[in-house]
């Protein structure tokens, strides 16, 4: 069964820093995979998805994440922070070649920037 | 482009009655809808896919009686949760699969706040 495991439930860095979100998830074929942005009492928002075109996948308000095999990871990365990426963010996993897959969500992780 | 919308965004009942939640995709069809609950500060879990014109498929230890979902369109979805009970607050969110469309990619309502008294 596919899974995703995000590593840290909050984290907060200062405004400018580097933003580091770590997800690693369990498949048994390169999934797909997404990242998704949650502001309080909304929806998701998708920020970027790894569809194997390439491993490197930019996404909106500046982030990117990086799909390593070898690593089984798929970490969301901005390099400066801004106080309106504080949110809450879930890694996501779907199987490749369904029509109907669903999307399993990771747990989580709180992201605070600090002024 | 693939804008769902949900109705109503919070809602209030007592105990005993029936709440109904409305899921559309207002500009593309969606064979496909998902619902989903989330509770605070927690992740989504998935409560059921609905297929346009057929039963939905509900996860383990969802309740079907208790949630009841029809998609009789391929721009509506809805979720009935009958005879709501305190327990049944929370948020819950929908989301729509493009017909056709690559990568599973779901659209995400703005989610209902449901709160039971």
């Amino acid at each position: 069964a596919q899974s995703v495991t995000q590593l840290g439930s909050h984290v907060s860095v200062s405004e400018g820093a580097l933003v580091l979100l770590r997800c690693n998830y369990s498949s048994s074929v390169p999934p797909y995979l997404f990242w998704y942005v949650q502001y309080p009492n909304q929806g998701l928002q998708l920020l970027l998805k790894y569809t194997s075109a390439a491993t490197l996948v930019k996404g909106i308000n500046g982030f990117e994440a990086e799909f390593k095999k070898s690593e089984t990871s798929f970490h969301l990365t901005k390099p400066s922070a801004h106080m309106s990426d504080a949110a809450e963010y879930f890694c996501a996993v779907s199987e490749v070649g369904s029509s109907a897959s669903k999307i399993i969500f990771g747990s989580g992780t709180r992201l605070s920037i600090r002024p | 482009g693939a804008v769902v919308s949900q109705h109503p965004s919070w809602v209030i009942c007592k105990s005993g009655t029936s709440v109904k939640i409305e899921c559309r995709s207002l500009d593309f069809q969606a064979t496909t809808m998902f619902w989903y609950r989330q509770f605070p500060k927690q992740s989504l879990m998935l409560m059921a896919t609905s297929n346009e014109g057929s039963k939905a498929t509900y996860e383990q230890g969802v309740e079907k009686d208790k949630f009841l979902i029809n998609h009789a369109s391929l721009t509506l979805s809805t979720l009935t949760v009958t005879s709501a009970h305190p327990e049944d607050s929370s948020f819950y969110i929908c989301s729509a699969r493009l017909a056709g469309g690559p990568f599973n990619e779901q659209f995400f309502g703005p989610g209902t706040r449901l709160t039971v008294l």
